[in-house]
């Protein structure tokens, strides 16, 4: 079945560093990657998110590119900010209704 | 705004009590979903509904049921609380399957269930 690995957390990061979260994906068919973030005490919500092969999503400085050879979405912003302190998802949507969802990365960026 | 709510924020109950979370959205959303949040499992799908009245059993629905009887409303109950629901409860909506933008699932802020 399809499943979703990223890199375990946490990551701790000084402001203003450049960030890359690792996801890559085992699927069949073809699935859509997408990234949710998880502020403290709150929801998921959608970060970005690609609809096939070579595609970059985008959103409040983050980006990920879709490479269906490497079967991966990683997760980079060139400069981050304090704000940006969050678990991180990965998921995959397989069509219909359903995701399959990273095990989260925790980041903390620190001032 | 989208937005989906749930009926409680943190809720502390004994073993064998029967259990209710709510979640509510106003989007007039088809798809609404429950997910038990753990600690590096990431998110697992309990149950789902389609529409009213129709359900169907996710990833781990041993221990849960789930009740649709208006479209902006759905339950999850747990019939007999254990020590190993203590979890943290995600609800979420997505627009019907055909819908444009309807892979993207709008999430509620969370139920911390803490079973004693």
């Amino acid at each position: 079945g399809n499943s979703v690995t990223q890199m375990e957390g946490p990551v701790t990061l000084s402001e203003e560093a450049f960030l890359t979260i690792n996801c890559t994906y085992t699927a069949t068919g073809y699935p859509s990657p997408f990234w949710y973030v998880q502020y403290p005490g709150e929801g998921l919500q959608l970060l970005l998110k690609a609809t096939k092969a070579d595609d970059k999503g985008s959103n409040k400085g983050f980006e990920a590119t879709y490479r269906k050879e490497t079967t991966s979405f990683h997760l980079e912003k060139g400069s981050v900010q304090v704000s940006d302190s969050a678990v991180y998802f990965c998921a995959l949507f397989s069509g219909t209704y359903k995701y399959i969802f990273g095990t989260g990365t925790r980041l903390k960026v620190l001032a | 705004d989208v937005k989906v709510t749930q009926s409680s924020r943190y809720l502390v109950k004994r073993t064998g009590e029967k259990v209710f979370l709510e979640c509510v959205q106003d989007m007039d959303h088809e798809n609404m979903f429950w997910y038990r949040q753990d600690p590096g499992l990431g998110l697992r799908l309990i149950y789902f509904s389609y529409d009213v009245k129709m359900k169907e059993k996710g990833d781990i629905p041993e221990g849960y049921s789930v009740s649709r009887e208006k479209k902006e409303r759905f339950s999850l109950i747990l019939e007999s609380a254990s020590t190993n629901q203590t979890s943290m409860y995600l609800c979420a909506s997505s627009a019907e399957v055909w819908a444009s933008g309807s892979e993207t699932q709008y999430f509620g802020p969370g139920t911390r269930l803490l079973v004693l």
